[in-house]
């Protein structure tokens, strides 16, 4: 069974810096690209980062870039965000999802919730 | 970057009525869209890929139409399980981008 399970979401005062990690688990994770996509309360979602399976392509959205970085270590089936100068604008629940070879989002964790707040 | 702007925003109908969603692209994607399904304090599913293919697992009261700039998700005859929020999401060029959703809810 395909599963992703995130972790690392909590309260952190705007400025300061966070990183996700995201462990899968079912498939054979360095065959896929993965994507971080956000949804912040009550709101839609939003793509925010894909790396390949061999990290030689990365892609940021733009209200992240420059920001965050999207990293993965194959050899432990995890991905990894970090993220730095966080806003209030930042606070979201994060998914990890698989990407198919269609770049579509097959499968998604469940999310964690980061709160950007003073 | 493309948008996606999704009509109607909220769509009320009863179990068994058929919802036809929209998503406009504003610049073609060709037939590269797809449609996902969220219900509350859960994660999206992959409903529709390539404008028309249904992911693994999804019911055939689910179809996807459209190319270019202007799609459309069919649900032929609404079950109760159905009422959920739904995005659609382009893979034309980066970045990748989600429409704003279609809400059907319970008339």
């Amino acid at each position: 069974e395909v599963q992703m399970v995130e972790s690392g979401g909590r309260l952190v005062q705007p400025g300061g810096s966070l990183r996700l990690s995201c462990t899968a688990s079912g498939f054979t994770f360095r065959r896929y690209s993965m994507s971080w996509v956000r949804q912040a309360p009550g709101k839609g979602l939003e793509w925010i980062s894909y790396i390949s399976g061999d990290s030689s392509a990365v892609f940021y959205g733009g209200s992240v870039e420059g920001r965050f970085t999207i990293s993965r270590d194959n050899a432990n089936s995890s991905l990894y965000l970090q993220m730095n100068s966080l806003r209030a604008e930042d606070t979201a629940v994060y998914y990890c999802a698989r990407v198919s070879d269609q770049i579509v989002f097959d499968f998604w964790g469940q999310g964690t919730m980061v709160t950007v707040s003073s | 970057e493309i948008v996606l702007t999704q009509s109607p925003v909220t769509l009320s109908l009863s179990p068994g009525e058929r919802a036809t969603l929209s998503c406009r692209a504003s610049q073609s994607v060709a037939t590269y869209l797809a449609w996902y399904q969220q219900k509350p304090g859960q994660a999206p599913r992959l409903l529709i890929f390539n404008a028309f293919n249904r992911a693994t697992g999804i019911p055939a009261r689910f179809s996807g139409s459209g190319s270019g700039t202007d799609f459309t998700l069919t649900i032929s005859s609404l079950e109760p399980e159905d009422f959920a929020v739904y995005y659609c999401q382009h893979r034309s060029n980066w970045p990748l981008t989600f429409g704003g959703g279609t809400k059907v809810e319970i008339k």
